[in-house]
């Protein structure tokens, strides 16, 4: 079956080192896979976009990286801060169906 | 210019009652999806519209219908309310559905007692 999968557990950083959450997908073939950020209560917010040929993207302290040849997204914060603490979503773009699907998210703790 | 804007934020109602909520899109952005959210199953896809048009529906009950507007504004449905239909109904606009980022609302909360 068509499955995404991230890290189910929180995870605990300290802060000022880099934090990494991964992504695992089966059966699908995305063009692209897009990272949320979502607070609790709230609508998700959009972090980075990378396309399938893209193997790494940046954005300030983001990084993001896409293997599609092991089916994987590694999603890295650098210098984390408390502030940084969210639930981190990933999903995969599936242009032919307009839609889309998402992983069930991993909560981020940055400890001070 | 003004985020996505979902009413109610709160809602309680009875089994067995309809619902309707509602989502105002950002200025120019033509799609709007609909995603139920509960505690550990992550964001489920609803529907899809463009333009008016259904382009994608996910795997839930003929009791979810939707509807978009000719500006844009989408509206969701839930007939016959279950228990099971408590979570929070999460709205995104974009200006194309892919490879583009999603702008969501701040959700509406669903209670069915």
């Amino acid at each position: 079956s068509q499955k995404i999968e991230q890290n189910s557990e929180a995870l605990n950083i300290q802060e000022g080192k880099t934090a990494t959450l991964t992504c695992n997908y089966t059966n699908y073939s995305p063009a692209y896979l897009q990272w949320y950020r979502q607070d609790p209560g709230r609508g998700p917010v959009f972090l980075l976009l990378i396309r399938e040929n893209e193997k790494e993207k940046r954005k300030e302290r983001l990084k993001v990286t896409f293997d599609t040849t092991l089916k994987q997204s590694l999603f890295h914060i650098t210098a984390s801060q408390p502030a940084d603490s969210a639930t981190y979503l990933c999903a995969l773009d599936i242009v032919s169906n307009y839609q889309l699907i998402w992983g069930a998210g991993t909560k981020l703790i940055i400890k001070p | 210019k003004a985020g996505v804007t979902q009413t109610p934020r709160y809602l309680i109602k009875t089994r067995g009652q309809q619902v309707t909520l509602s989502c105002s899109p950002i200025s120019g952005h033509r799609s709007v999806s609909w995603y139920q959210q509960t505690p550990g199953q992550g964001l489920q896809f609803l529907f899809e519209y463009f333009s008016e048009t259904q382009r994608n529906k996910g795997n839930f009950p003929g009791r979810f219908s939707g509807r978009q507007f000719s500006n844009s504004r989408s509206e969701m449905n839930v007939s016959t309310l279950e228990l099971g239909d408590s979570a929070l109904y999460l709205c995104a606009s974009s200006l194309e559905r892919a490879n583009t980022e999603a702008f969501f609302g701040q959700g509406t909360r669903l209670t069915v007692v």
